[in-house]
């Protein structure tokens, strides 16, 4: 099964900030991979796929990048609105989700 | 437009059988693949298996043979079964419509189960 390790599992900054979320494969999963916004109480939102494509409706202030194991999801210009958990997920093989990471503002 | 939507029950006795239904407006199951996930509270997100649009399944190992997924095209809705649950099944259950290669585009509200000694 291949596994991902998600850091930070929290963060704290303050608004107008830029943000990193990294995930790391424990192998190439050839950019086959999703990042989650799920606020709390409610479902998780797709924000990218495909490592980089961003989904529809979600601001372009969102952007991820990455490739082989290593990807980031970048939130530039912190909102109030972006306090939620984000989750990786890479569907190379199989499924599976990063652990989580807990954003909140400063 | 798409909707996904959970029923089933609350609370689940130790070692007693999970059913959840997923029922699904603005689209077909036969052209969607839709997905099983798994939240306990306060944590991460576990995939659970696959009903796809064809009408095979796919489980996550993890799983054994406690799970099974199927499906009524007629009615627009896929099943969730799993037995001898224990606390540790304690999550909210989530079904997810497959966009693309595997990545998910749409969710249910989830459906909150206890397992209860």
């Amino acid at each position: 099964d291949i596994q991902m390790t998600q850091s930070p599992a929290s963060l704290s900054a303050s608004l107008g900030e830029t943000v990193t979320i990294e995930c790391r494969a424990s192998e190439d999963i050839y950019s086959n991979l999703a990042w989650y916004q799920q606020k709390p109480g409610n479902s998780p939102q797709l924000l990218i796929y495909d490592a980089n494509s961003l989904a529809d409706g979600v601001p372009s202030r969102f952007s991820g990048s990455g490739s082989g194991t290593q990807y980031s999801l970048k939130i530039n210009s912190l909102q109030s609105e972006d306090v939620a958990s984000y989750f990786c997920q890479q569907y190379n093989n199989y499924l599976t989700f990063g652990s989580g990471t807990k954003l909140e503002i400063k | 437009q798409v909707q996904l939507k959970e029923t089933g029950p609350d609370l689940v006795q130790l070692t007693q059988t999970l059913s959840i239904t997923c029922t699904v407006s603005g689209f077909s199951l036969t052209t969607y693949n839709v997905h099983w996930v798994r939240q306990p509270p306060g944590k991460g997100l576990e995939w659970m298996g696959a009903m796809w649009n064809g009408g095979g399944t796919d489980y996550n190992s993890a799983f054994k043979s406690r799970l099974s997924i199927s499906r009524d095209t007629s009615k627009s809705q896929v099943f969730l079964k799993m037995n001898s649950l224990q606390t540790d099944d304690t999550a909210k259950y989530f079904c997810a419509r497959q966009e693309g290669y595997n990545y998910f585009d749409y969710w249910g509200q989830g459906v909150m189960v206890t397992v209860s000694s």
